[in-house]
């Protein structure tokens, strides 16, 4: 089965640093990966997405990378705020429908 | 704006009753989509619908049914509630599926319902 995987434990960083979540996938590369913000106790919101043909794709302050040979996507917010706090999901694409990864907590400290 | 609505946020209900779940989505849109989350597990699917009076089996499909009777609405069954169906469950809806939109379709989720199974 197609897996994606995510660092559950949290990620800690100051105001103003550039976090970089990480996503991981198994077998074959998905054609697209797909990135979401979620607030406690909301649904999951879209932010980017990146087709397997493109390394780099950026909107605002977010930055997502694919690289296929290492099978892994990157998540940068530059200059991030503590409003930036939530948790961020990856989802690969699949045959039928998306598969979510389950989502690292950032947590940014003023 | 895009809108999809959950019935209920919050819902406490006892083991061996049957639950209903609502989802209505206001976009026009072909496909829907159940998914529960739980800690440390992300979000699983559980059932999704490309059509009108079509369903499809998602990864956890055991315990939970679906009825798709109009396009804007998608509703998700616990035939007989159990405890480790306790969980936050989300819907969602796109306009296509991922596979025939060549992925590029993302999903629009609702604010979730919470359920507690005594």
């Amino acid at each position: 089965s197609q897996k994606i995987e995510q660092n559950s434990e949290a990620l800690n960083i100051q105001e103003g640093k550039t976090a970089t979540l990480t996503c991981n996938y198994t077998n074959y590369s998905p054609a697209y990966l797909q990135w979401y913000r979620q607030d406690p106790g909301r649904g999951p919101v879209f932010l980017l997405l990146i087709r397997e043909n493109e390394k780099e794709k950026r909107k605002e302050r977010l930055k997502v990378t694919f690289d296929t040979t290492l099978k892994q996507s990157l998540f940068h917010i530059t200059a991030s705020q503590p409003a930036d706090s939530a948790t961020y999901l990856c989802a690969r694409t699949g045959r039928r429908a998306l598969t979510f990864g389950s989502g690292t907590r950032l947590q940014v400290q003023p | 704006d895009v809108k999809v609505t959950q019935s209920s946020r919050y819902l406490v209900k006892r083991t061996g009753e049957k639950v209903f779940l609502e989802c209505v989505q206001d976009m026009d849109h072909e496909n829907m989509f159940w998914y529960r989350q739980d800690p440390g597990l992300g979000l699983r699917l559980i059932y999704f619908s490309y059509d009108v009076k079509m369903k499809e089996k998602g990864d956890i499909p055991e315990g939970y049914s679906v009825s798709r009777e109009k396009k804007e609405r998608f509703s998700l069954i616990l035939e007989s509630a159990s405890t480790n169906q306790t969980s936050m469950y989300l819907c969602a809806s796109s306009l296509s599926p991922p596979g025939l939109a060549g992925g590029q379709e993302t999903q629009y989720f609702g604010p979730g319902t919470r359920l507690l199974v005594l």
